[in-house]
């Protein structure tokens, strides 16, 4: 079974409108964590945002948040006021397991294109 | 802050030949860096979990003798392709974790990647 479902496989958004990036996660840990990734076309990974799953306040880092609902065990980026530079491959992860044996999990990712 | 460095970032080289790729963190200290491989449009698979000063975990089906890896510093480890083939072509990334890397809840700091071509 997938761990990270990431079900859009590409998603295309108007420039300065918002887009949500869904992420879908399976974990039977009570502590895990949660992230977010941009991958733009010249391959570096970057990292945007982190989710707690103990931190009952969604993240939000500038023109990013993280929706997290955990009873439905969802955690989707929303990426406010698009920008063409937020056109990128977008991953999802999430870090398992006890404390000094974490795991890492990435998503298949999303391909967002803003468009003008 | 939280740099990571990773060179070379591109490599074409002839089949038989051994590629050693250097990961560095410029700005914190690192007792754990991971190794990914991703192939074209597809996620990052894990292939190891380098640990300061002891030997690397692997994950199930990846070769270690194809795959060496040496993490000698808090702030530097190395993957070597022994003796690659076209197969082992894709692209190759490295991260960190800043602090005591499986304790610590901080993101990882990935390098730029090293796109490998064996010809």
């Amino acid at each position: 079974a997938q761990k990270i479902t990431q079900t859009q496989p590409g998603m295309f958004v108007q420039e300065k409108e918002a887009v949500t990036l869904d992420c879908t996660y399976d974990t039977s840990d009570q502590s895990y964590g949660l992230f977010w990734y941009k991958q733009p076309s010249s391959g570096e990974m970057i990292f945007l945002i982190y989710q707690g799953s103990y931190d009952e306040q969604n993240a939000t880092e500038g023109r990013y948040s993280l929706n997290f609902q955990k009873a439905r065990k969802s955690a989707n980026l929303v990426i406010s006021a698009s920008q063409l530079g937020d056109s990128a491959m977008y991953f999802c992860a999430m870090r398992e397991g006890p404390s000094g044996t974490y795991k890492y999990i990435f998503g298949t990712g999303t391909r967002l294109k803003v468009l003008a | 802050g939280a740099v990571v460095s990773q060179h070379p970032s591109r490599v074409i080289c002839k089949s038989g030949t051994s590629v050693k790729i250097e990961c560095r963190s410029l700005d914190f200290q690192a007792t754990t860096m991971f190794w990914y491989r991703q192939f074209p449009k597809q996620s990052l698979m894990l292939m190891a979990t380098s640990n300061e000063g002891s030997k690397a975990t692997y994950e199930q089906g990846v070769e270690k003798d194809k795959f060496l890896i040496n993490h000698a510093s808090l702030t530097l480890s190395t993957l070597t392709v022994t003796s690659a083939h076209p197969e082992d072509s894709s692209f190759y990334i490295c991260s960190a974790i800043p602090g005591q890397g499986s304790y610590s809840n901080q993101p990882q700091h990935f390098g730029d990647g090293t796109r490998l071509s064996i010809l």
